[in-house]
């Protein structure tokens, strides 16, 4: 069975204090690995796609990680405005195309 | 523009009574989903559909009910058969083919409470 855990659950931050968020994962035949930003009340918006280990991808102040067993997500030097919680999901290959397992998330708050 | 509307956003219902979430994209995406999320944990796929009048359980899809007679539209019913139903609801869509069948574009939630 296909599992997400993520840690720590929750991360509080002074501006410009970096940091890094874990995803640790077991999928069978890893398709992808998923991460996604979540505003109190609101659904989930997509961050970053990860396809195989040492792959990274970055957008502003987060940088996504992939190893064969967790990703990170790096955030340096964070602002207010990145406080969410960030959700991490796994696509395996024995699921099938659609279907993602998501981690319980980490709630990220930055204090200006 | 493009996206996913769910409504009403908030909905409160009695013990006993049967209630739909409303879910329509305009993105054309071809797969549907509805996911349940619950504080503290993350999110549990209910139902899934990849093609118009087909749709699959998810991983609790006990007490819920979907239908999809077009395209665009994915409404979830929550029964009375569901013993704890409240919790914030997401629809979301995707392309069915390719690598980004994985990225999800989500609607806003319904969050429903029983009374």
């Amino acid at each position: 069975e296909d599992q997400v855990t993520q840690s720590p659950e929750a991360l509080r931050l002074q501006e410009g204090e970096s940091s890094s968020l874990n995803c640790s994962y077991t999928v069978s035949g890893l398709r992808g690995l998923f991460w996604y930003r979540q505003d109190p009340g609101k659904g989930p918006e997509f961050l970053f796609t990860l396809y195989s280990a040492g792959e990274e991808k970055e957008k502003e102040r987060l940088k996504a990680t992939l190893t064969k067993k967790e990703s990170f997500l790096h955030i340096t030097a964070p602002k207010p405005e990145d406080s969410a919680t960030y959700l991490c999901a796994v696509q395996g290959g024995i699921q099938g195309a659609q279907k993602l397992v998501f981690g319980q998330g980490t709630r990220l708050t930055i204090n200006p | 523009d493009g996206g996913i509307t769910q409504s009403p956003k908030y909905l409160f219902r009695k013990e006993g009574q049967n209630v739909t979430l409303s879910c329509e994209q305009n993105l054309n995406h071809d797969a549907m989903y509805w996911y349940r999320q619950d504080p503290g944990q993350g999110l549990r796929l209910i139902y899934y559909s990849q093609i118009v009048n087909d749709f699959q359980k998810g991983d609790i899809a006990e007490g819920y009910s979907v239908s999809r007679e077009k395209k665009e539209s994915f409404p979830l019913t929550v029964t009375s058969a569901q013993k704890n139903p409240t919790a914030f609801y997401l629809c979301a869509s995707s392309p069915l083919w390719g690598r980004n069948t994985g990225e999800l574009f989500f609607g806003e939630g319904s969050r429903l409470t029983v009374l």
